[in-house]
């Protein structure tokens, strides 16, 4: 089975630009969360989704971020405008169920905001 | 700060086994420890995980302390493939917050041929 993809691998956007992530899970997963590891900090999670609906965003920095999953399939994740601090790792992970035994994780898009 | 602690680098040589070691003293009695790890350009792999038993499978052993408070993944024979970061995690079973894994800042195993 094709693995969670995450586009672009990388980016780099000037201070108050917009970027937008995506995600596509593994098909038939219901369950999308999103990480992020920023410079010198551990990896930490920032929402979750079931299906189309956010179960915890409790994660998400301010709202500066937009995460989106139309249809249950593929999410977005929308930084606007970007600030210097929110550069970083962003990871995808998908999981058939909340509490399956594994979480299978996309290779991540490497944000940099100059 | 991280729900577990654990080095920030260990070295073993190739056929030999590795313990790395988490301590994670404030986990509940409903947090699962899993264990990732993660190669260069790659995200997180999953391990092994488990509640209060020891556990195996063809990658690893997990073993766990009785009191929960710390665990060590066991690699049994080091491969040059086996580099990588290793994450020591708790996922919480219940609440709000169901499914949320709780990441350490990983260790750094370097395999030397």
């Amino acid at each position: 089975e094709a693995g969670v993809t995450q586009f672009p691998s990388h980016s780099v956007i000037e201070k108050g630009q917009t970027v937008t992530l995506r995600c596509d899970p593994i098909s038939g997963h219901d369950n999308l969360y999103w990480y992020r590891r920023v410079m010198g900090k551990e990896i930490k999670f920032l929402l979750h989704f079931v299906k189309e609906s956010k179960q915890d965003e409790s994660g998400m920095p301010n709202n500066r971020f937009l995460a989106e999953r139309t249809g249950g399939t593929y999410s977005t994740l929308k930084v606007q405008p970007a600030e210097l601090e929110d550069s970083g790792v962003y990871f995808c992970a998908s999981s058939q169920a909340p509490l399956g035994r594994r979480y299978t994780f996309g290779s991540g898009t490497r944000l940099t905001v100059v | 700060d991280a729900k577990t602690t654990q080095p920030n680098s260990m070295e073993s040589n190739e056929e030999e086994p590795v313990h790395l070691p988490c301590n994670h003293s404030t986990i509940s009695g409903t947090d699962y420890i899993h264990w990732y790890r993660q190669l260069p350009s790659q995200g997180p792999e999953y391990v092994i995980h488990g509640l209060t038993s020891n556990v195996n499978n063809r990658m690893a052993s997990l073993a766990i302390a009785e009191d929960r408070k710390s665990s060590t993944l066991i690699l049994h024979r080091a491969t040059l493939r086996d580099a990588a970061v290793y994450y020591c995690i708790l996922r919480q079973h219940r609440g709000s917050t169901l499914g949320r894994l709780y990441f350490g800042r990983g260790t750094q195993l370097t395999v030397w041929p």
